[in-house]
């Protein structure tokens, strides 16, 4: 089955640094990846679309210049929390595609918990 | 406006006892519809999905749904509760390409 793999799974960094998340599709080419947000005990929601090789779409009232997200292959989408401050503390989850922007079904990762201290 | 509900936010059942949780979609077109399970700091599962083909669709761990476009609900069932089914479950209709999420329901299973 279709397995996507999330690094990492846990972290913690002082505000004003920049922390990395990697989404993989380990068995699987994804077109499209998404990432979502999600805060304790609510819904998730998305925060982009990113298709490899080209720039994300951004949902409204995501700031693209605090988070960047990079699709440079067909396995690998990285988001990128820059300059976090504790409100950016939460839940991040990514999701991946095989054909076409939404195929009729996504596979998620297995999130990684950030906490800004 | 395009939206999902799930009514109920929190579930309450006794062990072998039946499952319902509630979805309902608004939106012009019938949409493909998921149910998916989150346990505690992990991803989500998918549960099973709805993809315009047969309307009562069976999913895994003995889980099912039936997509009834007259109501517009995809409501999931599982006849007989586990303790391992204590979990979040979202519905997710694809609206405009993406999955919506409802607000989630948390279950609850009594030994």
């Amino acid at each position: 089955g279709a397995v996507v793999s999330q690094h990492p799974s846990w972290v913690i960094c002082k505000s004003g640094t920049s922390v990395k998340i990697e989404c993989r599709s380990l068995d699987f080419q994804a077109t499209t990846m998404f990432w979502y947000r999600q805060f304790p005990k609510q819904s998730l929601m998305l925060m982009a679309t990113s298709n490899e090789g080209s720039k994300a779409t951004y949902e409204q009232g995501v700031e693209k210049d605090k988070f960047l997200i990079n699709h440079a292959s067909l396995t690998l989408s990285t988001l990128t929390v820059t300059s976090a401050h504790p409100e950016d503390s939460s839940f991040y989850i990514c999701s991946a595609s095989k054909g076409g922007v939404m195929n009729t079904e996504a596979f998620f990762g297995q999130g990684t918990r950030l906490t800004v201290v | 406006a395009q939206s999902v509900t799930q009514l109920g936010s929190h579930v309450s059942v006794s062990e072998g006892a039946l499952v319902l949780l509630r979805c309902n979609y608004s939106s012009s077109v019938p949409p493909y519809l998921f149910w998916y399970v989150q346990y505690p700091n992990q991803g989500l599962q998918l549960l099973l999905k709805y993809t315009s083909a047969a309307t009562l669709v069976k999913g895994i761990n003995g889980f099912e749904a039936e997509f009834k476009k007259s109501e517009t609900s995809f409501h999931l069932t599982k006849p007989s509760a586990h303790m391992s089914d204590a979990a979040e479950y979202f519905c997710a209709p694809l609206l405009n390409e993406k999955l919506t999420f409802g607000t989630g329901t948390r279950l609850t299973i009594i030994p």
